[in-house]
């Protein structure tokens, strides 16, 4: 098993431009999250999934959309990169819930320029 | 205001020894605490769970307690090794949705 996979690992946009970052997982997992991770804070949720074809809000939203067309894949997109969502993008998934371990896809680099 | 903090320095700890970090929160209730392990350019691994009405869990040389009066958890590397050095990351499951609320991290640093 691959476990969950992201693509890019590193990416630079310049503002104003769009991209989609890419997040897979092979476990079957029902429950899929996109994370940012800044220096010196928390994660913080983006959005999240509870199965194919729902998406939700999480913490930090704005700016940010998703799609779960397919149970194993998750996409965030970013339709006008802005300087302030340079970060680390992680992707995760839980088999059945919230209590479940989370398990991390290697994240996505990104910058905006 | 709702906070969770583990403490933001990095700690120092000579191989063989045990390191503790700490996990502060307020004004949360969680049903459960989690500790991930982080490496540089990685993404997070679980490591332990540990339930409101669970005192201690233990894996290996990891410890975790949890004090829900304090509202603290403590995890604990007994017989620390240069390995073991890693962002070690604490997380609180509200059990009410379906987000985990982060901490920052601890840096530990294990010398040899």
């Amino acid at each position: 098993n691959a476990g969950v996979t992201q693509t890019p690992k590193f990416r630079v946009l310049k503002t104003g431009q769009s991209m989609t970052l890419l997040c897979a997982q092979d476990m079957n997992h029902e429950y899929m999250y996109w994370y940012r991770q800044d220096p010196g804070m928390g994660l913080r949720l983006i959005h999240y999934s509870v199965g194919e074809g729902t998406t939700a809000k999480g913490e930090v939203p704005d700016g940010y959309n998703v799609s779960r067309l397919k149970k194993q894949n998750f996409l965030l997109g970013l339709e006008s990169a802005a300087p302030s969502q340079t970060s680390v993008y992680f992707c995760a998934s839980t088999p059945t819930s919230n209590t479940d371990t989370q398990y991390f896809g290697p994240g996505t680099r990104l910058t905006v320029l | 205001s709702q906070k969770i903090e583990q403490n933001s320095e990095a700690l120092n700890i000579q191989e063989g020894k045990t390191a503790t970090l700490t996990c502060n929160y307020t004004n949360y209730s969680p049903a459960y605490l989690q500790w991930y392990r982080q490496d540089p350019g990685r993404g997070p691994v679980f490591l332990l769970l540990i339930r409101e009405n669970e005192k201690e869990k233990r894996k290996e040389r990891l410890k975790v307690t949890f004090d829900t009066t304090l509202k603290q958890s403590l995890f604990h590397i007994t017989a620390s090794q240069p390995a073991d050095s890693a962002t070690y990351l604490c997380a609180l499951d509200l059990d009410s949705n379906y987000q985990l609320i982060w901490g920052a991290g601890t840096k530990l640093i294990i010398k040899p």
